[in-house]
């Protein structure tokens, strides 16, 4: 299993400011994941992000508006940028287990933007 | 397109009793089969995972099952308790070059009332 560390928890944060949410994981994974989950849905991917080279951005997310960094194999930042009301949503990052074992997640980021 | 359908939306049952949470799956080539418990501000937690030749899994009060021929599996949970509040969330995963690919169904909000 792995635990993994995210924050901050929470934030209210103003428009037009950003948000660097931060992700620690207790061991060393290839790939992490950050999703997103708007109130009352499931969750959707933005990106996966690879040690050593860039995110790969889901459909509908882009680099400018969610930059990632991975500067090494147990941590990783998703930034929201020049925020609006719509970001408002929980921020989860998450990384696999080995082939055929489940996913592990952080406790989520719950970010409302006023 | 690869889609994870789950009912109902929302269940609301007494403390004691019994319930069968559904999921519906396309999702190809079909790697394996997840259930996830989302407490209300926290990220998801695995409760269960299948492969394509396990028909039935239990872990304490939850039980799923999986019909691989008919895409199908559900989540059964015995003598509900308070604490068994929560969102469930049937995950589907597909293998890929790039790895494992998540596609998340819609949850299913239960409310387990006194």
């Amino acid at each position: 299993s792995a635990v993994i560390s995210q924050k901050p928890s929470r934030d209210i944060c103003q428009r037009g400011t950003s948000l660097t949410i931060q992700c620690q994981v207790d061991s060393q994974v290839t790939m992490m994941f950050w999703y997103r989950q708007q109130p009352g849905q499931s969750l959707t991917l933005i990106a996966t992000a690879n040690q050593g080279s860039e995110a790969t951005y889901e459909s509908g997310f882009v680099i400018d508006k969610f930059p990632i960094s991975r500067p090494n194999l147990t941590f990783s930042t998703l930034t929201v940028s020049n925020m609006s009301p719509e970001d408002s949503s929980i921020y989860l990052c998450s990384v696999e287990g080995r082939v055929n074992t489940e996913a592990f997640f952080g406790q989520g980021t719950r970010l409302t933007v006023v | 397109k690869n889609q994870v359908e789950q009912s109902p939306q929302s269940l609301i049952i007494l403390e004691g009793k019994n319930c069968t949470l559904q999921c519906n799956y396309t999702v190809s080539p079909f790697s394996n089969l997840r259930w996830y418990k989302q407490d209300t501000g926290r990220g998801p937690v695995s409760l269960t995972i299948m492969t394509f030749s396990e028909n039935t899994k239990s872990n304490g009060r939850y039980t799923a099952t999986l019909d691989a021929d008919t895409k199908q599996s559900s989540l059964h949970i015995t003598a509900s308790q308070l604490s068994d509040s929560a969102s469930y969330i049937c995950v589907v995963s597909a293998r890929n070059n790039a790895g494992n690919m998540l596609t998340f169904g819609g949850g299913t909000r239960l409310m387990v009332k006194p």
